[in-house]
């Protein structure tokens, strides 16, 4: 079936530094590709999301890049600060109907 | 708005008991799923609905049963508890049916336990 592979699983990254979470979907009809944020007790919000016929799509700090050729997508988080601590999910549309499917997630964790 | 509902937050069940996740939004939307997910791993599709009267299964959905009579309410009945089944479940909902691509908004959850 259909699957989305996230990495790493957890990161750990300096405040002010840059934060990079890579996925690889395996749908090549997939269109479209969100990421969310969940923080701890609470439920997933999405924070950007892109469109297979756009390669790059930023919002402040956050930035989403897409290589459908490669099959897969990254979110850039610059200027990392403490609330930018908490798991951070990405999903890839399949083709054939009306699912998302899911990574596994991502744990950020900001040092100060 | 309220947004996406979910009743109640916390439940504990015995093995073998029955009982509904009550899922509702106000926003109008077509499209409501449920997910549940544990710890250490991504969310996963249980069932889903693309509008009053049309439901399908997602990936894990076995043990669930569900039914969009309005446009507003997705509860998700549990038929026979087991302990497999102790998850925190979220309820989604999003405005198109465009083949999934559109922002889905959460519910706060329900943290399920089966003793």
């Amino acid at each position: 079936g259909e699957n989305v592979e996230q990495h790493p699983s957890t990161l750990s990254v300096q405040e002010g530094d840059s934060a990079v979470i890579k996925c690889t979907y395996s749908d090549s009809a997939s269109n479209y590709f969100p990421w969310y944020k969940q923080e701890l007790g609470k439920r997933p919000q999405l924070i950007i999301d892109i469109r297979s016929n756009v390669g790059e799509k930023k919002d402040q700090r956050i930035a989403v890049t897409l290589n459908k050729t490669a099959k897969h997508f990254s979110l850039h988080i610059t200027e990392t600060q403490p609330e930018d601590s908490a798991v951070y999910f990405c999903a890839a549309s399949i083709s054939s109907n009306y699912q998302l499917i899911w990574g596994a997630g991502t744990k950020l964790i900001i040092k100060p | 708005n309220a947004g996406v509902t979910q009743t109640p937050k916390f439940q504990v069940l015995k093995t073998g008991q029955s009982m509904t996740l009550q899922c509702a939004q106000d926003m109008n939307h077509e499209y409501m799923s449920w997910y549940r997910q544990d710890p250490g791993m991504g969310l996963r599709l249980i069932h889903y609905s693309v509008g009053a009267g049309i439901t399908d299964q997602g990936e894990v959905p076995n043990g669930y049963n569900v039914s969009r009579s309005t446009t507003e309410d997705f509860p998700l009945r549990l038929l026979s508890a087991a302990p497999s089944q102790t998850s925190v479940y979220f309820c989604a909902s999003s405005y198109g049916v465009a083949r999934g691509g559109d922002t889905q908004y959460f519910g706060p959850g329900t943290r399920l336990t089966v003793l």
